[in-house]
């Protein structure tokens, strides 16, 4: 079966520290690959995707950039965090004809 | 540009009551709508979808209506319970990547 596994759960980093989230899916080829962000009671944004490897498509302009170097990993990362970059981030994969499965998220909190 | 409208923002209901959220779109390429449920310091996960070509679909409690020409859908979760207290999110996807764009999210609290 399938799994997506996100790490860390929780992180709180000083304001222009850098930043790596890892995500990795197991039990599938090729998915579409996915990164959200939830601020504190609002919606879901998404931030980046990926439809193979080295194939990264930006949806907002903003302090985060992605990463696929292999097929079932993705990568978010900063250079410098802003205190505007806390929030809920989601990894989440698709093989295009079902809905998403997320992961269980990485709480980033930015101090 | 938000193209997917979602509301209430809160709905209270008591137990064994029905739920009702409505979501509406603008971009008529949307060709899946799925329904997310999510609990709180957890990931969304998916409760149930639809595609435009089926008018109503229903699995147990929950039944989304879809509504094409109106370009509108919702979600009735019959017989509501305490363990139904969540944020649900309806959302649509279009496109080869299959990128979701998602409604701003109803938190339903069940009395008991």
């Amino acid at each position: 079966s399938q799994t997506i596994h996100q790490w860390p759960a929780t992180l709180v980093q000083p304001v222009g520290s850098p930043l790596s989230l890892e995500c990795t899916v197991e039990g599938t080829s090729n998915p579409n690959l996915y990164w959200y962000r939830q601020a504190a009671g609002r919606g879901l944004q998404l931030l980046f995707y990926s439809v193979g490897i080295g194939q990264i498509s930006s949806e907002v302009p903003q302090n985060l950039s992605a990463s696929r170097p292999q097929d079932r990993q993705f990568i978010l990362s900063s250079k410098k965090l802003l205190l505007s970059d806390s929030g809920f981030y989601l990894c989440a994969w698709t093989l295009g004809s079902h809905g998403y499965t997320f992961g269980s998220g990485t709480r980033l909190t930015v101090v | 540009q938000q193209q997917v409208k979602q509301s209430p923002q809160s709905l209270i209901v008591q137990k064994g009551g029905i739920s009702i959220i409505n979501c509406a779109y603008e971009n008529t390429a949307f060709d899946y709508f799925p329904w997310y449920q999510q609990f709180p310091g957890k990931g969304p996960a998916l409760l149930i979808a639809i595609r435009p070509d089926v008018s109503e679909k229903k699995e147990g409690r929950f039944t989304i209506s879809f509504n094409k020409s109106a370009k509108q859908f919702s979600l009735h979760i019959m017989d509501s319970q305490p363990g139904d207290s969540a944020t649900y999110f309806c959302a649509a996807t279009s496109g080869s990547a299959r990128q979701l764009t998602f409604g701003s999210g109803t938190q339903l609290t069940v009395l008991p």
